[in-house]
């Protein structure tokens, strides 16, 4: 079972929006609505920013939103700031309760 | 506050064997799943598996037959054993706990701190 796909990196000037895409396939993003995404400071541990394709955990801004069209998953950050700089990870079930992740995209804020 | 305390870098020779701890403090333990996710250096996170309180376990593939997870209950900690070890096993290793019977599934809500395993000749 491959790793979700992620661009390996993106970039944005602050302010602007930036979207991150995870693709599957039929058997995982395609076929649950339980996409999740995290975010990765180097050094620290992963923050789950968003769950089930589109919520939003107490806490996180709502700047961060998720969507899903197909078998591809969507991370979409608004109004970027410099502390959004980080590593995001997407992950979905898999069937029988597993999780498969993505292999991750570097945002960098210009 | 919740916290996930994990044990501490190990580095261990091809072909033996490490075992993660990851203890819990600050909610209730018997609520959660526990699941296991690695990352190796330059690449993105694997998902290794879970185990609940009771017990019962749910092990990616790939590593059925040299994983082993286990807890205990009386001081809510949860233990990844893996064998057979490779320079492939290099990565850090986090504990990362799940809500028991929520709608949801892959909410990682919090995670350990990590723990990097070294496999080296």
């Amino acid at each position: 079972q491959s790793a979700l796909t992620q661009p390996r990196s993106v970039s944005g000037s602050p302010g602007q929006s930036v979207t991150i895409s995870c693709t599957g396939t039929s058997s995982d993003v395609g076929d649950y609505n339980y996409v999740s995404w995290f975010q990765h400071h180097s050094g620290q541990a992963p923050k789950l920013m968003i769950y089930d394709v589109g919520k939003r955990p107490s806490g996180v801004p709502d700047r961060f939103s998720g969507s899903k069209s197909g078998n591809t998953a969507s991370l979409t950050i608004s109004g970027l700031q410099a502390e959004d700089e980080a590593d995001y990870y997407c992950s979905s079930h898999a069937g029988s309760y597993t999780l498969i992740f993505g292999g991750g995209t570097k945002l960098t804020v210009l | 506050q919740v916290q996930l305390v994990q044990s501490g870098a190990e580095v261990k020779k091809p072909g033996a064997s490490v075992k993660v701890s990851c203890r819990s403090s600050g909610y209730t333990f018997t609520a959660y799943y526990m699941h296991w996710v690695r990352q190796a250096p330059g690449q993105g996170p694997e998902w290794m598996g879970w185990i609940n309180p009771n017990g019962y376990t749910n092990y990616a593939q790939k590593f059925q037959g040299r994983i082993t997870m286990t807890r205990d209950t009386s001081i809510s900690a949860v233990y990844m054993e893996l064998s057979s070890l490779t320079s492939n096993d290099t990565a850090v290793y986090y504990c990362a706990r799940e809500l028991i019977g929520s709608s949801s599934f892959g909410f990682l809500d919090y995670w350990g701190q990590g723990s990097l395993v070294t496999v080296s000749s």
